[in-house]
């Protein structure tokens, strides 16, 4: 059981250059999140996915894109990338009943992203 | 206003001592969970302990205990017997279950670092 697996752990980017953060989970958790963490700061929601398919904006989505087509994978896209995106990046996952029981959230190790 | 507030960036603790951090915070919601992560150096997020706010007594997961004082909006997590591998940066969390627009993310506090000083 591998948990939240993410790829690359690390990447530099040229301003304008796109690409895409991978994100697996194995737990078969209906719920994904990507969160971005700057430094100094907590984890802010980009997007987030409750099941295949389906996918909603977060507290700062702008920038990025994402798609949900099977439970496992959840992949974060960056278009044209920017210095305000250098962060690190995670990705989450949980099982969600609507007015079921709380369980926490798994974090992927993160994906360090520097755009220059 | 800020709905997680950790008002103490950074933290130290004699090896052996108990340490608390702190962790206000705000919410109109009925239902509401509260969650404290740890971040070590390595970069990841684990998991220590979660508080639902209606649960009677306070959590506690070996080490780890939660202070959940509700009226006053306080959720405090409590270490004993600090150890060196204590030494990270710690993080509370809330996830509310109506005004989350149906997310159930969690908003999280800016962190407080914990340094164990052997």
């Amino acid at each position: 059981n591998a948990g939240v697996t993410q790829t690359p752990k690390f990447r530099i980017l040229k301003i304008g250059q796109s690409m895409t953060l991978q994100c697996t989970q194995d737990m078969n958790h209906n719920y994904m999140y990507w969160y971005r963490q700057d430094p100094g700061m907590g984890l802010k929601l980009i997007y987030y996915s409750v099941g295949a398919g389906i996918t909603d904006k977060g507290e700062v989505p702008n920038g990025y894109n994402v798609s949900r087509s099977t439970t496992e994978d959840f992949p974060l896209r960056l278009e044209l990338a920017a210095p305000s995106q250098t962060s690190v990046y995670f990705c989450a996952s949980s099982y969600t009943l609507a007015g079921g029981p709380v369980y926490e959230q798994y974090f992927g190790p993160g994906t360090r992203l520097t755009v220059t | 206003a800020q709905k997680i507030t950790q008002t103490q960036p950074g933290m130290f603790v004699q090896e052996k001592e108990a340490v608390t951090l702190d962790c206000t915070y705000d919410t109109s919601d009925p239902s509401y969970g509260l969650f404290w992560y740890k971040q070590p150096s390595s970069g990841e997020m684990i998991f220590l302990i979660y508080q639902g706010s209606y649960d009677q007594q306070n959590a506690t997961e070996g080490r780890y205990s939660l202070n959940f004082q509700k009226a006053r909006k306080s959720a405090n997590l409590v270490i004993s017997a600090s150890q060196l591998g204590d030494s990270a940066m710690y993080f509370c969390a809330m996830r509310e279950v109506y005004s989350g627009a149906g997310s159930y993310q969690l908003t999280f506090g800016k962190g407080t670092k914990l340094s164990v000083i052997p």
